[in-house]
This record gives C-alpha cells, sequence and structure tokens, in this order.
C-alpha cells in the first residue's frame, strides 16, 4: 500500500505570494491532518479535515487554509507569505478522525520563504 | 491534555535496550499514553500506544505505571537506525467528532552510538 504522499517536497517562495501544499493519503484514508514543525515552535497543529469537512482548527491566523477533496486528497493554501512560515509542513492521514494510533505522517513539504 | 516531560538527549549503545522516560503526572483517567518516533527529514511514525497496561508490539514496548503518573519506551536491541527524536504524547482519543490534533513537546533525542 502507498503511502501518505505529499507535493512538491521543497518550494522556496518570496515574501507576500501565496502558496498552495498538496497531499494525497493513504488509499481508504478519509481523514487527513496538517502540521506546521519550526525549529523553534516544534510540531504545531493546523488544522484536520475529514469527509470533505474541517473538523477541528488549531491556533494559527486566517491566512492558513486548507481543503480536502470528495477522493481525500488534501490541500494546504498560505497566502500573503511571511518569512516567520518558512517551516516543514506534514500532513498525516488515518482512516478515521482521531485515529492517533494509527495516524501516518508524509515526508512533508520544506516550505523557505525569502 | 496532560503535560509530558522528557530528557532533551539520551545516548545508547548499539544492540543494547534504550529506555526512554516520560512524565505525565496529570494524566487523566480516559487518557491515552501514545509515542512516535522522528527520524531526521522524515514525517513522525506511530510507535505504540497504551492505557494502564504495559504493551508490546514489534517495534517497542511500554511500560506503564500503577499510577500512570509516568512511562517507559523500551526499545529492546536499539539499532544505528533508531537514532530519532522520540515524542511521549498523551491524549483522549477520539472516535469521532472533529479531532485537534497531537500536541507534540520537544522529545527526546536518542542518539544510539556504535
Amino acid at each position: 500500500k502507498a503511502g501518505v504522499t505529499q507535493t512538491p517536497r521543497y518550494l522556496i517562495k518570496t515574501r507576500g505570494q501565496q502558496v498552495t501544499l498538496s497531499c494525497s493519503p493513504i488509499s481508504g484514508h478519509r481523514s487527513v491532518s496538517w502540521y506546521q514543525q519550526t525549529p523553534g515552535q516544534g510540531l504545531q497543529f493546523l488544522f484536520e479535515y475529514f469527509s470533505e469537512t474541517q473538523r477541528n482548527k488549531g491556533n494559527f491566523p486566517g491566512r492558513f487554509s486548507g481543503r480536502q477533496f470528495s477522493n481525500s486528497r488534501s490541500e494546504m493554501n498560505v497566502s500573503t507569505l511571511e518569512l516567520g512560515d518558512s517551516a516543514l509542513y506534514l500532513c498525516a492521514s488515518s482512516w478515521v478522525t482521531g485515529a492517533y494510533n494509527e495516524q501516518f505522517f508524509g515526508p512533508g513539504t520544506r516550505l523557505t520563504v525569502l | 491534555d496532560a503535560k509530558t516531560t522528557q530528557p532533551t538527549s539520551m545516548d545508547c549503545a548499539e544492540g543494547r535496550a534504550a529506555n526512554l522516560p516520560c512524565n505525565h503526572s496529570t494524566i487523566s483517567g480516559n487518557e491515552y499514553v501514545y509515542w512516535y518516533r522522528q527520524i531526521h527529514s522524515q514525517g513522525p511514525q506511530y510507535i505504540i500506544h497504551g492505557l494502564k497496561n504495559n504493551e508490546t508490539n514489534e517495534m517497542a514496548s511500554l511500560i506503564i505505571t500503577e499510577d500512570r503518573k509516568s512511562s517507559t519506551l523500551i526499545l529492546p536491541h536499539a539499532t544505528l537506525r533508531d537514532t530519532a527524536v522520540y515524542y511521549c504524547i498523551v491524549r483522549v482519543p477520539y472516535s469521532g467528532g472533529g479531532a485537534d490534533g497531537l500536541t507534540f513537546g520537544k522529545g527526546t533525542h536518542l542518539i544510539i552510538q556504535p
């Protein structure tokens, strides 16, 4: 079974631009969660989608948004990029929401904002 | 969620058992203990979880004290590939509704020495 895939793996943007990251969950998984990882703040929860609906959201500004498609693939968007948005963005999928023992993470997208 | 405390770093000789402690003195009755690890440049990987009984799987063993205020993750025969940051997380698993994600602390950087 293929794992969680994220595209692109690396991205360089400049301040003020926007970016869209993609996540394809494991086949059959309907829950996709997004996390941001930085050296200073560690791993922080952004939001979770289940059956195309955002179920919960972490403490991030409205510049961070996401969506999920009917095939469970998910995208997250960051508008008006700031230097502090430079981070590793990870997505994780599970077959059901909140199944923390069966949450599989992708390799991440490394975003650098210049 | 209950707060967890882990040592910042630990060393272990290859082939020996690695014992990683975690304190969670404010854990509540319905919270589980989850362990994840993150190998450099990869997404976190689920290892094991438990409520109050000791658990074992193909990767590790989890020993939870009787008062549930602390636990120990045991990697029975550590290899160089076990070098990673290990996270101890205390959460209530959700069976439905919005999941607000895992809260990752700083974790323990385990270094396996050859």
